[in-house]
């Protein structure tokens, strides 16, 4: 298994700009969630689902959308990126968001908006 | 909603010396506790987590934790620590019910293992 997986690994990009942050996981996961890493603010959940067609805000969702339209990939559009989205962004999954079953992250990726 | 408060922000400690890292939530019902890591340049990895039962909880890499309910903590120890384990160390909380329940993370602590 690959785990989860996210692409691209650094990406900057100009105010403005839009983009996509891909992830995917192979482990038949029904829960997946993104968060943003920042210095001195630990991680924050900007979106997540529980399952395909199925998605939430979280506590930092905008400027951000997401979409599940498979259980294998959730990615993150930024719609219009500003300065303040510049981050470390992290995808994680679960079998399930109940109990207390282990959330597993990708790479991340770096993100600067200029 | 629920909260987690780590008031360590910057450990630095000698190679097999003692650590405890503090980890305090808030919340009024049932949790799952979390400890993750994060060594440099790689991604957070579980170290341990308290669902139920004994509130002595061991980890992987000689890490321990103690969930004391009447506390609200979950403080992290390691009787000896060796330089492998400079990285940051994040605890999380999730409620125990609901499926669309919250994994919150605190601040993290910087623990920095010198020789």
């Amino acid at each position: 298994n690959a785990g989860v997986t996210q692409t691209p690994k650094f990406q900057v990009l100009k105010t403005g700009q839009s983009m996509t942050l891909q992830c995917a996981q192979d482990m038949n996961h029904e829960y997946m969630s993104w968060y943003r890493q920042d210095p001195g603010m630990g991680l924050r959940l900007i979106h997540y689902s529980v399952g395909a067609g199925i998605t939430d805000q979280g506590e930092v969702p905008n400027g951000y959308n997401v979409s599940r339209s498979t259980t294998e990939d959730f990615p993150l559009r930024l719609l219009s990126a500003a300065p303040s989205q510049t981050s470390v962004y992290f995808c994680a999954s679960s079998y399930s968001n109940r109990l207390s079953y282990e959330q597993y992250f990708g790479p991340g990726t770096r993100l600067t908006v200029t | 909603a629920q909260s987690v408060s780590q008031h360590n922000h910057h450990v630095i400690l000698s190679e097999a010396a003692s650590l405890e890292l503090g980890c305090n939530y808030s919340y009024g019902g049932t949790v799952n506790l979390f400890w993750y890591v994060q060594y440099p340049g790689q991604h957070l990895q579980l170290l341990l987590k308290y669902f139920s039962g004994d509130p002595l909880v061991k980890g992987i890499k000689g890490f321990e934790a103690e969930f004391i309910k009447s506390k609200f903590s979950f403080n992290l120890r390691k009787p000896s620590v060796q330089w492998s384990d400079t990285a940051e160390y994040f605890c999380a909380v999730k409620p125990h019910t609901g499926t669309a329940s919250k994994l919150t993370f605190g601040t993290g602590t910087r623990l920095q293992v010198t020789l």
